[in-house]
């Protein structure tokens, strides 16, 4: 069955600590990949997505997330996070290149940084 | 350009009854999709509607419907409700049906008693 994991469900930072958050989708040929981040209060709003091309995508506020094929591996990074950055994140897969509209979401990951 | 907008904000109905959430897209676009988000299961697809007509659907029993108008506006139906059923109803749009990006609502809780 298709299924995207994402390794930490909680993850405490002190401000200007490095990022790291861990995400691995199942085989299904072609898959398009997403991270989401839901802010508190506010809706879900995409951070970064990855099609095709440059495996190592950049996405807003200083985000970054590489595709590795041969690990089925989308890991999200941020090299220096901010107190701003407290959020859930999610990693989203698509399956099939018209199917962007169903999304396979990993269970999330809850940011909290220190300030 | 106003949001993905999602009616009503919070529902509260109990076991048996039948519950209809709306949800009006951006202006201009023609999919919408709808994700059911609970604390155990997090998201999960319910189905995806573009140009009237269901294109995807999630693994949800039948007692999950939906349908979309001609201007796109969708709503979703959840009848004979059960306790399980309680849970944050989330809306996205698209431009197009595999568009590069969907636009998420604040949805709808519904907790059924």
């Amino acid at each position: 069955a298709q299924s995207v994991s994402q390794h930490n469900h909680h993850v405490i930072l002190s401000e200007a600590a490095s990022l790291e958050l861990g995400c691995n989708y199942s085989y299904g040929g072609t898959v398009n990949l997403f991270w989401y981040v839901q802010y508190p209060g506010q809706h879900l709003q995409l951070l970064l997505k990855y099609f095709s091309g440059d495996p190592l995508v950049k996405g807003i506020k200083g985000f970054e997330a590489e595709f590795i094929k041969s690990k089925f591996s989308f890991n999200l990074r941020k090299p220096s996070v901010q107190w701003s950055d407290t959020a859930e994140y999610f990693c989203a897969a698509a399956y099939g290149s018209s199917n962007t509209g169903k999304l396979i979401f990993g269970q999330g990951t809850t940011l909290q940084v220190k300030p | 350009k106003a949001g993905v907008t999602q009616t009503p904000r919070y529902l509260i109905k109990t076991r048996g009854q039948q519950v209809t959430l709306s949800c009006s897209p951006i202006s201009g676009h023609r999919s919408v999709s709808w994700y059911q988000q609970t604390p155990g299961q997090g998201l999960q697809f319910l189905f995806e509607y573009f140009s009237e007509t269901q294109r995807n659907k999630g693994n949800f029993p039948g007692r999950f419907s939906g349908r979309q108008f001609s201007n796109s506006r969708s709503e979703m139906n959840v009848s004979t409700l059960e306790l399980g059923d309680s849970a944050l109803y989330l809306c996205a749009s698209s431009f197009v049906q595999g568009g590069e990006k969907l636009f998420f609502g604040s949805g709808t809780q519904l907790s059924v008693l």
